[in-house]
């Protein structure tokens, strides 16, 4: 079956770093998505991976592994802003997005 | 960027009757859309697919009678909930992917909140 894993929740500081990881098995693999989902609000684009490597975009970057089946989200110079649920998700062989149930992301003062 | 809008927002709708929720890519063509619906702490869970001019692909466990998804044009696509119950109360959240399939990002519509009392 298809499988993607995040943390449900995790907490940080403000100003801090923080990195939130995701693993997954599908069907084929036609690139990895990182959205940001406000309370109340529908998921906004943040991120997209096809090849390995480091996608680096202002204070936000996300990873990939293909070999490994893993991401990770790296969020810095925290914001309180950035409260919110980071949903990854995989497009697999029918480019058909798999979604991760979405990592809550809390950011303490 | 690609904008998509949804409309309503917000519907309150009392059970057995039936709400239409719109969703319209306002920029580009979008050649195929995708409905959602997310339970409040849950992540997103794709209810059907449709492509413009045919009939949408909807997933296992969810009904297609109940939940009547029209694409008619390449800007529009409505999704009708029929003869609602409470428990169809829910955020639903429309997607759309455009023309140019070497672009597979999904840009979303800021999503309906149905509430069936």
């Amino acid at each position: 079956g298809q499988n993607i894993d995040q943390p449900t929740e995790m907490t940080a500081t403000e100003g801090a770093i923080v990195q939130i990881n995701c693993t997954y098995q599908t069907s084929g693999f036609n690139g990895l998505f990182w959205y940001q989902q406000h309370a109340g609000e529908a998921p906004t684009f943040l991120s997209y991976n096809v090849l390995d490597g480091l996608e680096e975009k202002g204070r936000f970057s996300s990873f990939l592994s293909r070999s490994k089946g893993y991401s990770y989200l790296l969020l810095k110079e925290l914001q309180m802003k950035d409260s919110a649920s980071y949903l990854c998700a995989v497009m697999d062989s029918n480019y058909q997005l798999i979604w991760g149930a979405g990592t809550k992301l809390i950011i303490k003062p | 960027g690609a904008v998509v809008s949804q409309h309503p927002s917000r519907v309150i709708c009392k059970s057995g009757t039936s709400v239409k929720i719109e969703c319209r890519s306002l920029d580009f063509q979008a050649t195929t859309m995708f409905w959602y619906r997310q339970f409040p702490k849950k992540s997103l869970m794709l209810m059907a697919t449709s492509n413009e001019g045919s009939k949408a692909t909807y997933e296992q466990g969810v009904e297609k009678d109940k939940f009547l998804i029209n694409h008619a044009s390449l800007t529009l696509s409505t999704l009708t909930v029929t003869s609602a119950h409470p428990e169809d109360s829910s955020f639903y959240i429309c997607s759309a992917r455009g023309e140019r399939e070497s672009s597979y990002e999904q840009y979303f519509g800021p999503g309906t909140r149905l509430t069936v009392t």
